[in-house]
């Protein structure tokens, strides 16, 4: 596609309860970012993932969060028994070898 | 060592007039600074980017300054207009515009009165 496509566009969901967060990176694009945004704050990076290499895990908060990415392509963010402090905008961001990133317009996850 | 700082948290700022926003940075393995823009409900968007071996980047009306002794770079936003009322964000990352993780400052919210 020609952008970044996250889905859902927006989330709710029950404390406790798992959720999953999908991320399209555009074709082409090795490099894809995933970051918090938490209202009124800066973007918190979590995880990224180069190519075939070992994704860098260091933002995780928590073994509540996972992510994948299949076949250098589609990546899910996975966050178990979630809880309201959870509750954020989480974004997506894919990059060519060289440039800059491209973020997609997020999915706004409510934990209640 | 990791931290991007950002000032101020907010602005407001008269149609025609220039928007500064600053960040400093800890990190002097950082080689890579861009700025990203965000509307409300989008996702932050590239602006403008500088590498450190040079002083000052221009496009259009936005503009990068520099400064690798200090640890600190700016965007300025010349002859600013409402449209450019958005979120406004720093970052740092290593490697240049091939490395990794970007760090991200707070951001900075700009409004541009008519």
């Amino acid at each position: 596609g020609a952008g970044v496509s996250q889905s859902p566009s927006n989330k709710v969901t029950e404390k406790g309860k798992d959720v999953e967060l999908r991320c399209d990176p555009i074709s082409g694009h090795t490099a894809l970012y995933w970051y918090r945004q938490s209202l009124g704050q800066g973007l918190e990076f979590l995880i990224y993932f180069q190519g075939n290499s070992a994704p860098d895990k260091s933002g995780l908060p928590s073994d509540r969060f996972s992510a994948e990415r299949t076949g250098g392509s589609v990546s899910t963010l996975t966050i178990q028994r979630t809880q309201q402090e959870d509750s954020a905008v989480y974004l997506c961001a894919s990059r060519r070898r060289q440039g800059g990133y491209t973020f997609g317009s997020g999915t706004r996850l409510t934990v209640v | 060592q990791q931290q991007v700082k950002q000032s101020p948290q907010s602005l407001i700022v008269q149609k025609g007039g220039i928007s500064i926003i600053n960040c400093a940075y800890e990190n002097t393995a950082f080689d890579y600074f861009p700025w990203y823009q965000q509307f409300p409900g989008k996702g932050p968007a590239l602006l403008i980017a500088i590498r450190p071996d040079v002083s000052e980047k221009k496009e259009g009306r936005f503009t990068i300054s520099f400064n690798k002794s200090a640890k600190q770079f700016s965007l300025h936003i010349m002859d600013s207009q409402p449209g450019d009322s958005a979120t406004y964000f720093c970052a740092a990352s290593k490697g240049g515009n091939q490395g990794g993780k970007l760090i991200f400052g707070q951001g900075t919210e700009l409004s541009v009165k008519p």
